[in-house]
Protein backbone atom coordinates (compact mmCIF):
# COMPACT_ATOMS: atom_id res chain seq x y z
CA UNK A 1 0.00 0.00 0.00
CA UNK A 2 1.48 3.54 -1.25
CA UNK A 3 1.91 5.07 2.27
CA UNK A 4 0.82 8.95 2.03
CA UNK A 5 2.23 12.02 3.99
CA UNK A 6 0.20 15.29 4.19
CA UNK A 7 0.72 18.38 5.97
CA UNK A 8 -1.94 18.19 8.71
CA UNK A 9 -2.87 21.34 8.49
CA UNK A 10 -2.62 24.77 6.61
CA UNK A 11 -4.32 28.44 6.19
CA UNK A 12 -4.69 30.72 3.78
CA UNK A 13 -7.01 34.22 3.04
CA UNK A 14 -9.34 34.28 0.81
CA UNK A 15 -8.73 34.88 -2.67
CA UNK A 16 -5.33 33.15 -2.72
CA UNK A 17 -4.15 30.03 -4.33
CA UNK A 18 -3.89 27.45 -2.22
CA UNK A 19 -1.03 24.87 -2.99
CA UNK A 20 -1.34 21.05 -0.95
CA UNK A 21 1.17 19.12 -1.22
CA UNK A 22 0.97 15.03 -0.60
CA UNK A 23 4.31 12.63 -0.87
CA UNK A 24 3.71 9.13 -1.93
CA UNK A 25 7.63 7.75 -2.11
CA UNK A 26 6.63 4.14 -2.94
CA UNK A 27 3.53 4.79 -5.42
CA UNK A 28 3.15 1.66 -7.86
CA UNK A 29 3.44 1.69 -11.64
CA UNK A 30 0.03 1.17 -11.77
CA UNK A 31 -1.34 3.69 -9.21
CA UNK A 32 -3.66 7.01 -9.60
CA UNK A 33 -3.64 10.01 -7.39
CA UNK A 34 -7.02 11.04 -6.08
CA UNK A 35 -8.09 14.21 -4.09
CA UNK A 36 -11.19 14.55 -1.79
CA UNK A 37 -12.43 17.03 0.52
CA UNK A 38 -14.29 16.40 3.15
CA UNK A 39 -17.16 19.38 5.65
CA UNK A 40 -17.69 18.57 8.95
CA UNK A 41 -20.39 15.62 9.26
CA UNK A 42 -20.45 14.85 5.82
CA UNK A 43 -18.54 12.14 3.48
CA UNK A 44 -15.27 13.11 1.66
CA UNK A 45 -16.15 14.29 -1.98
CA UNK A 46 -13.98 13.75 -5.02
CA UNK A 47 -12.05 16.33 -6.63
CA UNK A 48 -9.81 15.21 -8.87
CA UNK A 49 -7.32 12.29 -10.19
CA UNK A 50 -4.80 12.06 -12.10
CA UNK A 51 -1.80 9.81 -13.11
CA UNK A 52 1.00 12.04 -14.07
CA UNK A 53 2.01 15.34 -15.45
CA UNK A 54 -0.92 18.20 -15.00
CA UNK A 55 -4.99 17.58 -14.51
CA UNK A 56 -7.21 20.50 -14.56
CA UNK A 57 -10.92 20.91 -13.96
CA UNK A 58 -13.29 23.36 -12.99
CA UNK A 59 -12.45 23.27 -9.08
CA UNK A 60 -8.78 22.50 -9.45
CA UNK A 61 -5.51 21.63 -10.74
CA UNK A 62 -3.44 18.60 -9.76
CA UNK A 63 0.35 18.74 -10.71
CA UNK A 64 2.20 15.32 -10.54
CA UNK A 65 6.04 15.60 -11.48
CA UNK A 66 7.51 12.99 -13.81
CA UNK A 67 9.00 10.71 -10.35
CA UNK A 68 5.59 10.48 -9.04
CA UNK A 69 6.62 10.67 -5.83
CA UNK A 70 4.30 13.61 -4.83
CA UNK A 71 1.69 15.24 -5.80
CA UNK A 72 0.03 19.38 -5.56
CA UNK A 73 -3.42 19.73 -5.25
CA UNK A 74 -3.85 23.70 -6.40
CA UNK A 75 -7.04 25.48 -5.25
CA UNK A 76 -7.47 28.77 -7.28
CA UNK A 77 -8.58 31.94 -5.30
CA UNK A 78 -10.40 29.92 -2.32
CA UNK A 79 -13.23 31.32 -0.24
CA UNK A 80 -14.50 30.52 3.29
CA UNK A 81 -16.46 27.55 1.89
CA UNK A 82 -13.15 26.13 1.09
CA UNK A 83 -12.79 25.35 4.47
CA UNK A 84 -12.23 21.76 4.74
CA UNK A 85 -10.02 18.29 5.07
CA UNK A 86 -8.29 17.51 2.14
CA UNK A 87 -7.07 13.70 1.73
CA UNK A 88 -4.91 12.11 -1.38
CA UNK A 89 -4.95 9.20 -2.10
CA UNK A 90 -2.78 6.55 -4.28
CA UNK A 91 -4.15 2.92 -5.62
CA UNK A 92 -4.65 1.13 -8.57
CA UNK A 93 -7.91 1.12 -11.30
CA UNK A 94 -8.84 -2.26 -9.24
CA UNK A 95 -10.26 -0.35 -6.29
CA UNK A 96 -8.67 -2.87 -4.04
CA UNK A 97 -5.47 -0.67 -2.73
CA UNK A 98 -6.81 3.02 -2.39
CA UNK A 99 -8.99 2.46 0.21
CA UNK A 100 -6.25 4.03 3.22
CA UNK A 101 -7.03 7.21 4.11
CA UNK A 102 -4.09 9.54 5.89
CA UNK A 103 -4.41 12.04 8.28
CA UNK A 104 -5.10 14.89 5.91
CA UNK A 105 -4.85 18.53 5.74
CA UNK A 106 -7.08 20.49 7.40
CA UNK A 107 -7.58 24.04 5.35
CA UNK A 108 -9.09 27.13 7.28
CA UNK A 109 -9.47 29.86 4.98
CA UNK A 110 -9.82 33.57 6.65
CA UNK A 111 -11.47 36.05 5.67
CA UNK B 1 -28.27 8.92 -10.86
CA UNK B 2 -29.08 8.48 -6.92
CA UNK B 3 -25.84 8.66 -4.60
CA UNK B 4 -24.75 6.77 -1.69
CA UNK B 5 -27.81 6.11 0.53
CA UNK B 6 -26.52 5.25 4.51
CA UNK B 7 -29.40 4.56 6.77
CA UNK B 8 -30.42 4.89 9.49
CA UNK B 9 -29.00 8.90 9.24
CA UNK B 10 -28.80 8.58 13.32
CA UNK B 11 -28.72 6.22 15.95
CA UNK B 12 -28.19 6.18 19.40
CA UNK B 13 -27.77 2.57 21.35
CA UNK B 14 -26.44 1.33 24.61
CA UNK B 15 -23.35 -0.28 25.54
CA UNK B 16 -23.34 -3.91 25.25
CA UNK B 17 -26.19 -3.72 22.29
CA UNK B 18 -25.57 -4.42 18.64
CA UNK B 19 -26.40 -2.07 15.80
CA UNK B 20 -26.42 -2.70 12.30
CA UNK B 21 -25.94 0.10 9.32
CA UNK B 22 -27.21 -0.35 5.56
CA UNK B 23 -25.87 1.29 2.57
CA UNK B 24 -26.96 1.21 -0.57
CA UNK B 25 -24.33 2.12 -3.61
CA UNK B 26 -24.65 3.95 -6.47
CA UNK B 27 -26.42 1.54 -9.23
CA UNK B 28 -23.28 -0.27 -10.88
CA UNK B 29 -20.80 0.25 -8.07
CA UNK B 30 -19.80 -3.21 -7.08
CA UNK B 31 -17.30 -2.49 -4.46
CA UNK B 32 -18.57 -1.16 -1.23
CA UNK B 33 -16.00 0.39 1.67
CA UNK B 34 -16.91 0.79 5.29
CA UNK B 35 -15.04 3.70 7.34
CA UNK B 36 -15.55 4.81 10.66
CA UNK B 37 -14.37 8.64 11.60
CA UNK B 38 -14.51 9.34 15.46
CA UNK B 39 -13.91 13.11 16.67
CA UNK B 40 -10.79 15.16 15.26
CA UNK B 41 -9.71 11.58 13.47
CA UNK B 42 -9.19 10.82 10.26
CA UNK B 43 -11.01 8.06 8.33
CA UNK B 44 -10.26 4.44 9.19
CA UNK B 45 -10.67 1.61 7.27
CA UNK B 46 -12.99 -0.92 8.24
CA UNK B 47 -13.56 -3.03 5.56
CA UNK B 48 -14.61 -3.71 1.87
CA UNK B 49 -16.85 -5.90 -0.37
CA UNK B 50 -16.58 -6.91 -3.85
CA UNK B 51 -19.10 -8.89 -5.51
CA UNK B 52 -19.87 -10.22 -1.97
CA UNK B 53 -17.01 -11.12 -0.85
CA UNK B 54 -14.71 -9.38 1.31
CA UNK B 55 -11.34 -7.97 -0.34
CA UNK B 56 -9.84 -6.07 2.20
CA UNK B 57 -9.98 -5.82 6.08
CA UNK B 58 -8.64 -3.07 8.75
CA UNK B 59 -7.35 -3.25 11.85
CA UNK B 60 -10.76 -3.49 13.70
CA UNK B 61 -11.96 -6.27 16.14
CA UNK B 62 -13.93 -8.88 15.10
CA UNK B 63 -16.96 -7.28 16.86
CA UNK B 64 -17.00 -5.60 13.34
CA UNK B 65 -18.78 -7.53 10.76
CA UNK B 66 -19.84 -6.84 7.33
CA UNK B 67 -21.61 -8.52 4.17
CA UNK B 68 -22.70 -7.00 0.97
CA UNK B 69 -25.80 -9.32 -0.85
CA UNK B 70 -26.07 -9.81 -4.39
CA UNK B 71 -27.51 -6.58 -5.53
CA UNK B 72 -24.28 -5.19 -3.96
CA UNK B 73 -26.20 -3.07 -0.98
CA UNK B 74 -24.12 -3.91 2.28
CA UNK B 75 -24.73 -3.68 5.88
CA UNK B 76 -22.40 -3.59 8.51
CA UNK B 77 -22.61 -5.16 12.02
CA UNK B 78 -21.10 -3.86 15.45
CA UNK B 79 -21.59 -6.39 18.03
CA UNK B 80 -21.24 -5.87 22.36
CA UNK B 81 -21.19 -1.99 21.28
CA UNK B 82 -18.56 0.33 24.05
CA UNK B 83 -18.92 4.18 24.42
CA UNK B 84 -15.66 3.88 22.03
CA UNK B 85 -17.49 2.39 18.75
CA UNK B 86 -19.69 6.23 19.06
CA UNK B 87 -18.78 7.62 15.12
CA UNK B 88 -19.53 8.59 12.30
CA UNK B 89 -19.70 5.45 10.08
CA UNK B 90 -19.49 6.30 6.64
CA UNK B 91 -19.74 4.18 3.60
CA UNK B 92 -18.33 3.98 -0.59
CA UNK B 93 -19.11 2.99 -3.69
CA UNK B 94 -16.76 2.18 -6.50
CA UNK B 95 -16.61 0.86 -10.06
CA UNK B 96 -13.55 -1.05 -9.58
CA UNK B 97 -11.81 -1.76 -12.63
CA UNK B 98 -11.69 1.80 -13.98
CA UNK B 99 -9.74 3.72 -11.65
CA UNK B 100 -12.90 5.81 -10.85
CA UNK B 101 -12.81 7.43 -7.34
CA UNK B 102 -14.53 6.54 -3.98
CA UNK B 103 -18.37 8.01 -3.65
CA UNK B 104 -19.24 8.38 -0.33
CA UNK B 105 -22.74 8.96 1.36
CA UNK B 106 -23.07 11.00 3.98
CA UNK B 107 -22.75 8.78 7.20
CA UNK B 108 -24.64 6.99 9.93
CA UNK B 109 -24.13 9.02 13.35
CA UNK B 110 -23.83 6.75 15.89
CA UNK B 111 -24.02 7.63 19.70
CA UNK B 112 -23.35 4.74 22.61
CA UNK B 113 -24.04 5.65 25.93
Amino acid sequence: LAKTTQPISMDSYEGQEVNITCSHNNIATNDYITWYQQFPSQGPRFIIQGYKTKVTNEVASLFIPADRKSSTLSLPRVSLSDTAVYYCLVGDATGANNLFFGTGTRLTVIP
Amino acid sequence: KAGVTQTPRYLIKTRGQQVTLSCSPISGHRSVSWYQQTPGQGLQFLFEYFSETQRNKGNFPGRFSGRQFSNSRSEMNVSTLELGDSALYLCASSRPGDGSPLHFGNGTRLTVT
